[in-house]
């Protein structure tokens, strides 16, 4: 079984655009979450959502917005971006969004703005 | 605010030696702690999941314990390997303000010398 994927692999934008990252679950894994990993620092969660509704958010402004399908595969969003916004994007998903389950992590996205 | 610490922040140990990776936790009404090991540029990939009625948890050489009420963890790796050598960090699930939300540690960068 494929685990999770992440698109693009590495994506360069420019200071002010917006950006779609994007990610593929596990197969019947219905949660899927985000976060940002920044060079020397722990990943930072973004969203967790869960049969296409947000059930966690972390401290991110509203520059950032994802989605999930009905497939469930999600969207990261991120608009206006600042140089400050260039790190690793990781995808995970799980079984369902309670605790109960373990999270399978992406590959990664890294962006870089310039 | 949660805030995960990990220490130390870096370890080099001879192959061969057992070791203790260290997580602590501020806010101690948690869902569950989860250590996943992090290769350079890589993504997360998951070690052991405890569930916050859990003391311990084991997975082959791995072995994590769990002190809800202290606010600590502990990954014991037994009879280290070079394979070993990577970033370790530790995550807590919590309830926020009726969401969810994922803290990560900064990580423990391991090296295991031959």
């Amino acid at each position: 079984d494929a685990g999770v994927t992440q698109s693009p692999t590495h994506l360069i934008k420019t200071r002010g655009q917006h950006v779609t990252l994007r990610c593929s679950p596990i197969s019947g894994h219905k949660s899927v979450s985000w976060y940002q990993q920044v060079l020397g620092q722990g990943p930072q969660f973004i969203f967790q959502y869960y049969e296409k509704e947000e059930r966690g958010r972390g401290n991110f402004p509203d520059r950032f917005s994802a989605r999930q399908f009905p497939n469930y595969s999600s969207e990261l969003n991120v608009n206006a971006l600042l140089l400050g916004d260039s790190a690793l994007y990781l995808c995970a998903s799980s079984l369902a969004g309670t605790d109960l389950y373990e999270q399978y992590f992406g590959p990664g996205t890294r962006l870089t703005v310039t | 605010k949660q805030e995960v610490t990990q220490i130390p922040a870096a370890l080099s140990v001879p192959e061969g030696e057992n070791l203790v990776l260290n997580c602590s936790f501020t806010d101690s009404a948690i869902y569950n702690l989860q250590w996943f090991r992090q290769d350079p540029g890589k993504g997360l990939t998951s070690l052991l999941l405890i569930q916050s009625s859990q003391r311990e948890q084991t997975s082959g050489r791995l072995n994590a314990s769990l002190d809800k009420s202290s606010g600590r963890s502990t990954l014991y790796i037994a009879a280290s390997q070079p394979g070993d050598s990577a970033t370790y960090l530790c995550a807590v699930r919590q309830n926020s303000g009726g969401y969810q939300k994922v803290t990560f540690g900064t990580g423990t960068k391991l090296q295991v010398i031959p």
